[in-house]
């Protein structure tokens, strides 16, 4: 196992347009996390998941978002109709369990240009 | 006011030098995490704390959970360690985590 993975690593894309990205996590891990990182700032939290149920949501997660784990592995996270304001990194991590004892492993993001 | 506040946000630094970052919070949390950040995007977990001190090669993070701080130290800091410094917290069982914003960390040689 190599870790987290995200693809794509870098999207350009025209406004308006609908982007998908994918995160693989650690295989054993059922928690999934996404967060956001705008230039200069620290990461937000935008939704996590517990095997395949989608547990919580951020104010951030606008209905042009979406994000699945069908079988509890792999997730995707969609944003219909990119505004220039989507542009970010956009992280997943992976953890096993929610306890605090657990840690968390990131994957390196996905960085989405809106053009 | 953030939950999550670190200081300061940029530091320089000659080789050599011992360095503290600080942060501070205002929620109960379940654990502290200290991550790393290199250009590029790519986040390393350095520790993860819920009270006392941890170790690891030139690096210590502490923790005081009644005055809601913990700091990180690097000693003999390097041009290597030249990052982003991000501290983060984590609330109970939700799993999720509140970032600070960073501490932008450069090591002159």
């Amino acid at each position: 196992d190599t870790g987290v993975s995200q693809n794509p690593r870098h999207k350009i894309t025209k406004r308006g347009q609908n982007v998908t990205f994918r995160c693989d996590p650690i295989s054993e891990h059922n928690r999934l996390y996404w967060y956001r990182q705008t230039l200069g700032q620290g990461p937000e939290f935008l939704t996590y998941f517990q095997n395949e149920a989608q547990l919580e949501k951020s104010r951030l997660l606008s209905d042009r978002f979406s994000a699945e784990r069908p079988k509890g592995s792999f997730s995707t996270l969609e944003i219909q109709r990119t505004e220039q304001g989507d542009s970010a990194m956009y992280l997943c991590a992976s953890s096993l369990g929610g306890l605090s004892l657990y840690g968390y492993t990131f994957g390196s993001g996905t960085r989405l240009t809106v053009v | 006011k953030n939950e999550v506040e670190q200081s300061p946000q940029n530091l320089t630094a000659q080789e050599g030098e011992f360095i503290t970052i600080n942060c501070s919070y205002s929620v109960g949390i379940s654990a502290l995490h200290w991550l790393q950040q290199h250009p590029g995007g790519g986040i390393v977990s350095l520790f993860m704390l819920s009270s006392g001190k941890k170790k690891h090669g030139r690096l210590i993070a502490t923790i005081n959970i009644q005055e809601k701080h913990s700091s990180l130290h690097i000693t003999a800091s390097h041009p290597r360690d030249s990052a982003v410094y991000i501290c983060a917290v984590r609330r109970g069982s939700q799993g999720n985590l509140i970032f600070g914003k960073g501490t932008k960390l450069s090591v002159k040689p």
